[in-house]
């Protein structure tokens, strides 16, 4: 199984401030034949399920505001909001579909300061 | 647009079998892979599995001998069950359609599923 590791569990952060979230995976989840990264990012809200924001690790899904933006290859990725807003607190999780199982990132819960 | 629904009885004893139904509108479950994922209360996602409308299945291994995913294409839906249940199986069950170009695109709601005597 591949294993997604987040940093950091938590963060708080100030409105306006940029916030990061880390995700490294245990093996390579770059196909190479399609030069693709099989890494997904989802932000969950209390009592919603999650809700696609990046796939192929940086395309943002239809909607995303572009204060959102993901980056990264191979094992390791970054999620970044450039200005943090009230309404980006939340879970937000990484997850490969690369392989079977496909795995998820423990979750990091973002906070205002 | 394409939108999911799961239903099922909320609350299952130890020992029985669990099952759920996705109804899926907006979209046919002949096309894409349609999958189960699960959220224990206050922790994070569990991908249970996926099934293809060719009748083919992928399990994740720790559930694979307890789990099968269904599909019926004439009320466009798709079920799963998962046997011999204990209080570890209780959480909220998602059911979402995965594709393998986006990961999972849509979700249901999600139930809540509570495994007690």
């Amino acid at each position: 199984d591949i294993v997604m590791t987040q940093s950091p569990d938590s963060l708080a952060v100030s409105l306006g401030e940029r916030a990061t979230i880390s995700c490294k995976s245990s093996q390579s989840v770059l196909y190479n034949s399609n030069n693709k990264n099989y890494l997904a990012w989802y932000q969950q809200k209390p009592g919603q399920p999650p809700k696609l924001l990046f796939y192929w690790a940086s395309t943002r899904e239809s909607g995303v505001p572009d204060r959102f933006s993901g980056s990264g290859s191979g094992t390791d990725f970054t999620l970044t909001i450039s200005s943090l807003q009230a309404e980006d607190v939340a879970v937000y999780y990484c997850q490969q579909y690369d392989s079977t199982p496909y795995t998820f990132g423990q979750g990091t819960k973002l906070e205002i300061k | 647009q394409v939108q999911l629904q799961e239903s099922g009885p909320g609350l299952v004893k130890p020992s029985e079998t669990l099952s759920l139904t996705c109804t899926v509108s907006g979209d046919s479950i002949s096309r894409y892979y349609w999958s189960w994922i699960r959220q224990p209360p206050g922790k994070g996602l569990e991908w249970i599995g996926y099934s293809y409308n060719t009748g083919s299945t992928r399990y994740n291994p720790s559930l694979r001998s307890r789990v099968t995913i269904s599909m019926d294409p004439s009320k466009n839906q798709f079920s799963l069950k998962l046997s011999s249940v204990t209080a570890a199986d209780t959480a909220v069950y998602y059911c979402a359609r995965v594709s393998d170009q986006h990961g999972f695109d849509y979700w249901g709601q999600g139930t809540l599923l509570t495994v007690s005597s």
